[in-house]
């Protein structure tokens, strides 16, 4: 399977602390895209990496990615309440039809 | 900007009923078209995507179906649920490449 797994399933930290979720996925990709979802409700975009880069920033989010270890991590800086949530991280198919295939998730807590 | 939109929220269906969950985004043409499903405390799995028109590619098999009968128009179908069609169903739509932008959901149980 393609699917991408996360680890931890789930974390918990304190409000100001990092939080790193990790991803490991199985075959090539052209670029690896981890998203948020709330609580019931859909996901949203955060950050894109592809293939050929080994770390990406946006705002508080740092991504990286190994592809010979097939796996990326998402850190989470100075994490807020409002940064619970879940975080999945996705992986195309190569197949030009940009299916994604998403992983199983990490259960962030953030304790104000 | 574009917008998604999908209904109902939620549904409360009996086993052996008909589905139809609709997805229609705004904003933008011909964009490529998701339907997945995500069981509770899940991950996604892709049921359907469609590059056009009438034209839609499942990737498991399954008790749906699903059509595409306008540009920006997405039904997802059963003719009758199982028990195990429960579960929480996004749509997405994305440009031809990337970055994938997902409607609200529908919260189907079946009882």
């Amino acid at each position: 399977s393609q699917q991408g797994e996360e680890d931890p399933q789930a974390l918990s930290i304190q409000e100001g602390e990092n939080a790193t979720m990790n991803c490991s996925y199985k075959t090539s990709i052209n670029n690896l895209q981890w998203y948020r979802q709330n609580s019931g409700r859909g996901l949203v975009h955060l950050i894109l990496i592809r293939s050929n880069e080994r770390e990406k920033h946006s705002g508080r989010l740092r991504v990286t990615l190994d592809t010979s270890k097939k796996s990326s991590s998402l850190l989470i800086t100075a994490s807020r309440a409002a940064d619970t949530a879940s975080y999945f991280c996705a992986t195309d198919d190569q197949t030009g039809a940009n299916n994604l295939f998403f992983g199983t998730g990490t259960r962030l807590t953030v304790i104000p | 900007s574009q917008t998604i939109h999908q209904w109902p929220a939620t549904l409360v269906q009996p086993v052996g009923s008909p589905l139809s969950l609709e997805c229609t985004v705004e904003g933008t043409s011909n964009p490529n078209l998701y339907w997945y499903r995500q069981a509770a405390g899940r991950g996604l799995q892709l049921l359907f995507y469609s590059v056009g028109i009438g034209q839609i590619s499942s990737e498991v098999p399954q008790n749906l179906s699903a059509s595409r009968p306008q540009d920006r128009q997405f039904i997802l179908s059963s003719k009758k649920l199982l028990l195990s069609d429960s579960g929480f169903y996004l749509c997405a739509w994305s440009r031809v490449t990337y970055e994938q932008y997902f409607g609200p959901g529908t919260r189907l149980t079946v009882t």
